[in-house]
């Protein structure tokens, strides 16, 4: 079965705190790995997407790294701003687009 | 803002009730998502449409339905409901629906079933 499992559930930090969330999935199959943003009483906003182990992406002070087995989302130095819930998605092998998610991370940053 | 526009953002209804939620993708787009969000289970993917016609379903229940109008927006029936159907119901867009393609998504529906 197709699973994308984050941690931890939640996450706080205080500004300037650089720290990483994680998603792992189960190997099969994958297309792709997404990054999403989700802020209260919103739709999730594209981050990053990751095609093979080795690969990563950056913007501002966000950084995805991708392995054979898991994802990493680094934040570096985050901002009050930052806080919100990241989502982790893996494209399956169905020819189509069909994401499948994970539950996420609560990311709060005190300044 | 992402460009999709979803109404109504709240809904509250009772049990056994039928309500439609509507969608209309961004301009060009011609795929349409419709997920579901609960607290306990994340986004599940619903149903896709490309340019009118069912793509693909995923755990859709059928008291569910959807359809893609030659316009391009897109409707989410949802009828008997039960209280487990309380939830968050985005829809998302994007160009061709094809593999790997991001997904831009609406600011959701609020569905409260009493």
């Amino acid at each position: 079965e197709d699973q994308v499992t984050q941690s931890p559930e939640a996450l706080r930090l205080q500004e300037g705190e650089s720290s990483s969330l994680n998603c792992s999935y189960t190997v099969s199959g994958l297309r792709g790995l997404f990054w999403y943003r989700q802020d209260p009483g919103k739709g999730p906003e594209f981050l990053f997407t990751l095609y093979s182990a080795g690969e990563e992406k950056e913007k501002e002070r966000l950084k995805a790294t991708l392995t054979k087995k898991e994802s990493f989302l680094h934040i570096t130095a985050p901002k009050p701003e930052d806080s919100a819930t990241y989502l982790c998605a893996r494209s399956v092998n169905t020819g189509f687009q069909k994401l499948v998610f994970g539950t996420g991370t609560r990311l709060l940053v005190s300044p | 803002d992402s460009g999709v526009t979803q109404t109504p953002k709240h809904l509250i209804t009772a049990t056994g009730q039928r309500v439609t939620l509507r969608c209309s993708p961004r301009s060009g787009d011609l795929s349409v998502y419709w997920y579901q969000q609960s607290l306990d289970q994340g986004l599940q993917f619903l149903i896709q449409y490309y340019n009118g016609e069912e793509r693909a379903k995923g755990n859709i229940l059928e008291r569910f339905s959807a359809q893609q109008f030659p316009d391009l927006h897109s409707e989410l029936n949802l009828s008997s409901l039960e209280l487990g159907d309380s939830a968050l119901y985005f829809c998302a867009s994007s160009a061709s629906g094809g593999m790997n393609e991001k997904l831009f998504f609406g600011s959701g529906t609020q569905l409260s079933v009493l």
